[in-house]
């Protein structure tokens, strides 16, 4: 079974650029969710998808982050415009609603110059 | 607000030693607490997970004890090898909102 599929790996832009990630989740998982990561830090919930419903975008800066994940499938993480501290690693994860567990995907590096 | 603390923030021993990693929790709604763990360049991944209505959980070499009363939780690697060496995280969830410790950077030497 394929696990959770993220791109770019690697993504260098400059401050006030926009750029975009992409998620592919686990066949069959309905909920799904954008973390950001900082250096030395743990997963920050972002936004968490159930189906196509985004049920909670708490902790999503509006003004310059939108996601939209069409369908109920792969999801679209959106920064614009980019600022240097938005450098950091962006970690797509889901799951089947019938656990709690969450399969990670390898992330998306960023870096805002 | 960090609602899960997780010490030590780095840990290093020896191969064969036990590392024990310690979290502490503050909802008490929270049930489920899994611990992750990620090595550089990969996303976390799911290494054992327990629920309140246990307090220990092992598998391998691996085991969590949990303290409901206290709202503690602690990882174990039994006989640990230079292989487990990565960042591991604590996390707490209720109802698909989980919240992540800041992590522990564990060096095993060979």
């Amino acid at each position: 079974e394929a696990g959770v599929v993220q791109s770019p790996r690697y993504k260098i832009i400059e401050k006030k650029q926009p750029v975009a990630f992409w998620c592919n989740p686990i066949s069959g998982h309905n909920t799904l969710y954008w973390y950001l990561q900082n250096l030395g830090q743990g997963p920050e919930l972002l936004i968490r998808y159930e189906n196509e419903e985004a049920v909670d975008d708490s902790q999503l800066p509006k003004d310059r982050f939108s996601a939209e994940r069409l369908k109920g499938v792969d999801s679209t993480l959106k920064i614009q415009p980019a600022e240097l501290g938005d450098s950091a690693v962006y970690l797509c994860a889901s799951s089947s609603g019938l656990t709690d567990t969450q399969y990670f995907g390898p992330g998306t590096r960023l870096t805002v110059l | 607000q960090q609602q899960v603390k997780q010490s030590p923030q780095s840990l290093i021993v020896q191969k064969g030693g036990i590392p024990i990693i310690n979290c502490a929790y503050e909802n008490t709604a929270f049930d489920y607490f899994p611990w992750y763990q990620q090595f550089p360049g990969k996303g976390p991944a799911l290494l054992i997970a327990i629920r309140p209505d246990v307090s220990e959980k092992k598998e391998g070499r691996f085991t969590i004890s949990f303290n409901k009363s206290a709202k503690q939780f602690s990882l174990h690697i039994m006989d640990s090898q230079p292989g487990d060496s990565a960042t591991y995280f604590c996390a707490a969830s209720n109802n698909n909102d989980m919240r992540f410790g800041a992590g522990t950077r564990l060096t095993v030497k060979p």
